[in-house]
């Protein structure tokens, strides 16, 4: 069976520093991946997709970015993180870009 | 692209009661739409989902319903246990769309004992 694992389950960090969160599949190959983030009481807001290594398309311009250097492994950075970074950053997989299914989330807060 | 507005986004309901939660898209070529539970400091779960070849879908309390000639579809939830507490997101997914699904703005069920 299909497993995501999100780590680390929460993070406190200073504005302007540096932001490194990771996503990992187990249990499947090839899987659409996404990185969502909602705001405390929100919606899910998209951030970022991938349907293959190395192939990631933005929805929300911000100082966000996302990698994906192999075919089961997300990962989402800033540089220089904002106060209005904090939040419940959510990853997802799908096969067929419908089902979508999600990790346990990080918690990050930015002070 | 595709517009999904959910209602309400608060419910009350009394512990077994059934409990409705509404969605609306805007793109006729929308063909699966999924159903999250989201508890507290959690991930959203799916707990049923229903393509557009299908009016009608249940899963023992759980039930899902379709019209696409209105472009709406419902969460129908019976017998409410305080277990059902929760925020509850619905989605609509774009046929041919790698993207995503829209989410709705989700609803805040409370079972009340």
């Amino acid at each position: 069976s299909q497993t995501i694992h999100q780590w680390p389950a929460t993070l406190v960090q200073p504005v302007g520093s540096p932001l490194s969160l990771e996503c990992t599949v187990e249990g499947t190959s090839n899987p659409n991946l996404y990185w969502y983030r909602q705001a405390a009481g929100r919606g899910l807001q998209l951030l970022f997709y991938s349907v293959g290594i190395g192939q990631i398309s933005s929805e929300v311009p911000q100082n966000l970015s996302a990698s994906r250097p192999q075919d089961r492994q997300f990962i989402l950075s800033s540089k220089k993180l904002l106060l209005s970074d904090s939040g419940f950053y959510l990853c997802a997989w799908s096969l067929r870009a419908d089902t979508q299914y999600f990790g346990p989330g990080t918690r990050l807060t930015v002070l | 692209g595709e517009n999904v507005e959910q209602h309400p986004s608060t419910l009350s309901v009394q512990e077994g009661d059934s409990a409705v939660i509404k969605c609306t898209y805007s793109d006729s070529a929308s063909n699966y739409f999924p159903w999250y539970k989201q508890e507290l400091g959690k991930g959203p779960q799916l707990i049923i989902d229903i393509r557009s070849n299908v009016g009608e879908k249940k899963d023992q309390r759980i039930a899902v319903t379709l019209n696409k000639t209105a472009k709406h579809f419902s969460l129908h939830i019976t017998e409410t246990q305080p277990e059902d507490s929760a925020v509850y997101f619905c989605a609509a997914h774009l046929s041919g769309s790698a993207r995503q699904l829209t989410f709705g703005s989700g609803t805040q069920l409370t079972v009340l004992p």
